[in-house]
Parts: C-alpha cells; sequence; structure tokens
C-alpha cells in the first residue's frame, strides 16, 4: 500500500531554475513531514521537514510547502544549482509509530548547466 | 565519530545461500531499520526495533530475519537468498526527540547482488 505518492520519477532542470517536486499522503495521523536527498552511492540524508501547523517553511534555497487539507507537500529548490543533482525522497511519520517513516518512491533530480 | 557504518559494502552470493548484513550505530540511538531501495520503490522498511531483543516486521519482511542483543548492532540476515533479494539495503537508526521529530540517520548501504 503506497501511503506516499511522489511525483515526478525524474527532473531535469537548467542551472539557476525552480525544481518542484510533489507529494500526497493519505494518512491523517501523520504529524511530520521530512524531505531525505541521496547522493549517489550515499545513504539518505535529512534536508528539511515540515510540521502540519505551519503552511511553509523555508531553509536557504530549500522550502517546503504544505497544504493539509488537500494532503498534499511540496518540496520547491531555487536557484537549482549541478550540486543539487540528487534523488529526493519525500517521506511522512506519525508520533507513536515507532520512529517509522514512510517514503515515497523517490525523484532523481539533474540540474544542467 | 563514526555514527552508522554497515559491512560489507558490497557482495555477490549464490541462490541459496544465507548471507548477513551487519549494521552497527555508535550514538546509542534505541530505533533501528533495515530498508531496502529498489528503483521505482523508494525506500521499503523491511524490519525495525524499537530497543535491543524488540523487533517487528516492516512492509517486507519475507525472506529475512533480524536480531538485536545489543543496542548498537542490528544484523539482517537472508536466509536462502533469491534473485529477487538484488537490492541496496540501508541501515538507520533514530531516537526519540518528542512529538513530531523522527528523523532518521541512514548508513552508507550494502550492494547486494545474488546471482
Amino acid at each position: 500500500q503506497q501511503q506516499v505518492k511522489q511525483s515526478p520519477q525524474s527532473l531535469i532542470v537548467q542551472k539557476g531554475g525552480i525544481s518542484i517536486i510533489n507529494c500526497a499522503y493519505e494518512n491523517t495521523a501523520f504529524d511530520y513531514f521530512p524531505w531525505y536527498q541521496q547522493f549517489p552511492g550515499k545513504g539518505p540524508a535529512l534536508l528539511i521537514a515540515i510540521r502540519p501547523d505551519v503552511s511553509e517553511k523555508k531553509e536557504g534555497r530549500f522550502t517546503i510547502s504544505f497544504n493539509k487539507s488537500a494532503k498534499q507537500f511540496s518540496l520547491h529548490i531555487m536557484d537549482s544549482q549541478p550540486g543539487d543533482s540528487a534523488t529526493y525522497f519525500c517521506a511522512a511519520s506519525m508520533t507513536g509509530g515507532y520512529q517509522k517513516v514512510t517514503f515515497g518512491t523517490g525523484t532523481k533530480l539533474q540540474v544542467i548547466p | 565519530d563514526a555514527g552508522i557504518t554497515q559491512s560489507p559494502r558490497y557482495k555477490i552470493t549464490e541462490t541459496g545461500r544465507q548471507v548477513t548484513l551487519m549494521c552497527h550505530q555508535t550514538w546509542s540511538h534505541s530505533y533501528m531499520f533495515w530498508y531496502r531501495q529498489d528503483l521505482g520503490h523508494g525506500l521499503r522498511l523491511i524490519y525495525y526495533s524499537a530497543a535491543a531483543d524488540i523487533t517487528d516486521k516492516g512492509e517486507v519482511p519475507d525472506g529475512y530475519v533480524v536480531s538485536r542483543s545489543k543496542t548498537e548492532n542490528f544484523p539482517l540476515t537472508l536466509e536462502s537468498a533469491t534473485r529477487s533479494q538484488t537490492s541496496v539495503y540501508f541501515c538507520a537508526s533514530s531516537e526519540a526527540r518528542g512529538q513530531g521529530n523522527h528523523e532518521q540517520y541512514f548508513g552508507p548501504g550494502t550492494r547486494l547482488t545474488v546471482t
């Protein structure tokens, strides 16, 4: 059962452009929505996260937009750089869920010069 | 500052063989997890552990066995490897930090090929 749906599967963006990755979830008990970044040959690492009591969180060039009523959230990467080329996973978890995280299927981002 | 390590990093084995993937963390985190990563499926949870001697199944546990006799170690065993278990395996750990903070720290992964 895919509880977190992520799109697109792959994305090519020009340097300086905006990268947008979208996710949708089903379980309204989720209360933590992280994004993980994974470089080739490495394990995923937490990039940014949001809780459902806010609609937006920004850290540098990375912004999460959250729409609780639509059960959707998205990652925006402003001024995308070649060093941002990686696979991005959205995820969701809930308090009392043994720290388990449900991941989306991933988006492979390529930023071309 | 070793963090979380996995061994081996690469493994080739034959169908039917038993294989054990090791995971070790130095943070004394209570929670540990095993995932497999396959194209088109993202990260799927195999097994998790809330503490030493407490383990439970995740989304795709069939064909795998885990144990956790010590907080810092969480080995994953494929009892009789099949080609469908060819994948990249990630171990992760986490520590409860209150409501709504479930950050997981991942190891570097083990690439397993079953021939």
